[in-house]
């Protein structure tokens, strides 16, 4: 079956770096994105991996290793407001998304 | 500003009646998608369509319908609400690429009584 794990809740303090794990169990492969919540609201996008090998966005950076079916999320200089959920999805062999149950992020000061 | 619009925000239901949530986008996307969230759970697939005229099913379809006359518009329909259809739903587009993010709407909260 199709299978994305991911930690439900992580805590980390203002200011540090913190890191989300996402494995992936999918027929086929066809890139992997991140999509950040906040409670009560509507999820947005942060990241695409298609290729091995890490993407950086400013604060947030992705990391995809395709043979181990692994993912990260790389957070730094955390701020109060990345205090969300970070949900973990996979495209399979049919463009379809697989989602992961999400990783709750608390952030204290 | 372009985006998804959902409606209603939220609603309470008793069981057995019927309802239909509403989504409009004017991004023009060709994709659009319902998706239901459930504490606890990734987010599951209701339905979707790929494109104006056509629509299939996802992972958890049952009791639930779409239609999808026009580019801009995918309603939802529930024929005879369950309780264990209480849930938060969002409908979302995409331009259909693959590489292509998901644009939510900002939700409708139902809860079945």
């Amino acid at each position: 079956g199709q299978n994305i794990d991911q930690p439900t809740e992580m805590t980390a303090t203002e200011g540090a770096i913190v890191q989300i794990n996402c494995t992936y169990q999918t027929s086929g492969f066809n890139g992997l994105f991140w999509y950040q919540q906040h409670a009560g609201e509507a999820p947005t996008f942060l990241s695409y991996n298609v290729l091995d090998g890490l993407e950086e966005k400013g604060r947030f950076s992705s990391f995809l290793s395709r043979s181990k079916g692994y993912s990260y999320l790389l957070l730094k200089e955390l701020q109060m407001k990345d205090s969300a959920s970070y949900l973990c999805a996979a495209k399979d062999s049919n463009y379809q998304l697989i989602w992961g149950a999400g990783t709750k992020l608390i952030i204290k000061p | 500003i372009a985006g998804i619009t959902q409606a209603p925000t939220s609603q309470i239901l008793a069981a057995g009646r019927r309802m239909t949530l509403r989504c409009t986008q004017d991004m023009r996307h060709n994709a659009m998608y319902w998706y239901r969230q459930d504490l606890g759970l990734g987010l599951r697939l209701i339905h979707y369509s790929n494109t104006a005229g056509t629509t299939g099913k996802g992972e958890v379809p049952d009791g639930y319908s779409v239609s999808r006359a026009n580019t801009d518009d995918f309603p939802l329909t529930l024929a005879s609400a369950v309780p264990s259809q209480t849930s938060v739903y969002f409908c979302a587009s995409s331009d259909g690429s693959g590489n292509s993010p998901l644009h939510f709407g900002n939700g409708t909260r139902l809860t079945v009584t």
